[in-house]
């Protein structure tokens, strides 16, 4: 079974300024999906941004990009320019590229409660 | 807004009640799922349903009963519940459960409290 770690529970960072969100993830397959989502306060999950595990350019969508590091298994989400809407907790998810029961299924990590400060 | 809603936002019932929940989706999506989220826990899949069909249960108690009556809507009816199953339960949608990197997109929520 896959699992999705997570391992800051919790971070915060000055508006304007750059963080990098961690996630590891445990699979024996080769070709599955990584997303990262956001939850904000009004609970509302949102898609950040995604990742093909067979593409080699890590992902990018304006101020978010990851860095997907496959042979370590690390998908790492990066948030330049910090504003305060992105205050939210930040959860990490695969999906197996695989058929059977598990298609379609994903699976997230505990999530990382970022705080944006003015 | 993401189009998927969710009624209602929140709700609080006794372990003997029974209410649903319901989820419809307007983005012409084929597979709808349900969500567990609880509090210091990762989001738990309960259910799965593609094309109408139920492809997953995840070991779910037989006090929640999913129906999916067409592709846009999925309920949750709920039963003779116990305090820990209040939690946020979260439906979402995808244009099917295979294919290419598809995303999945979340209604809002509801949240449960069982008293």
């Amino acid at each position: 079974a896959q699992t999705v770690t997570q391992s800051q529970p919790e971070m915060s960072v000055q508006e304007a300024e750059t963080v990098t969100l961690s996630c590891t993830y445990d699979t024996s397959e080769n070709n599955y999906y990584l997303f990262w989502y956001k939850q904000p306060p009004s609970r509302q999950m949102i898609l950040v941004i995604r990742q093909e595990a067979y593409k080699q350019q890590n992902a990018t969508e304006n101020r978010f990009s990851v860095n997907f590091q496959k042979a370590a298994k690390s998908f790492s989400l990066k948030i330049s320019d910090s504003q305060l809407g992105d205050t939210a907790m930040y959860f990490c998810a695969f999906r197996s590229g695989a058929g059977g029961t598990s298609y379609g299924k994903l699976t997230f990590g505990q999530g990382t409660i970022l705080t944006v400060h003015p | 807004e993401t189009g998927v809603t969710q009624t209602p936002r929140h709700l609080v019932m006794g372990m003997t009640n029974k209410k649903s929940l319901k989820c419809e989706q307007h983005l012409g999506h084929n597979a709808m799922y349900w969500y567990k989220q609880s509090a210091k826990k990762p989001l738990e899949l309960m259910f799965v349903y593609n094309f109408k069909e139920q492809t997953e249960n995840n070991s779910v108690p037989s006090r929640f009963s999913p129906e999916c009556p067409n592709s846009s809507h999925l309920f949750l009816h709920l039963h003779t519940l116990q305090p820990e199953d209040s939690a946020l339960y979260l439906c979402a949608s995808s244009p099917r459960t295979s294919g290419s990197a598809e995303t999945q997109y979340f209604g809002p929520g509801t949240r449960l409290l069982v008293l």
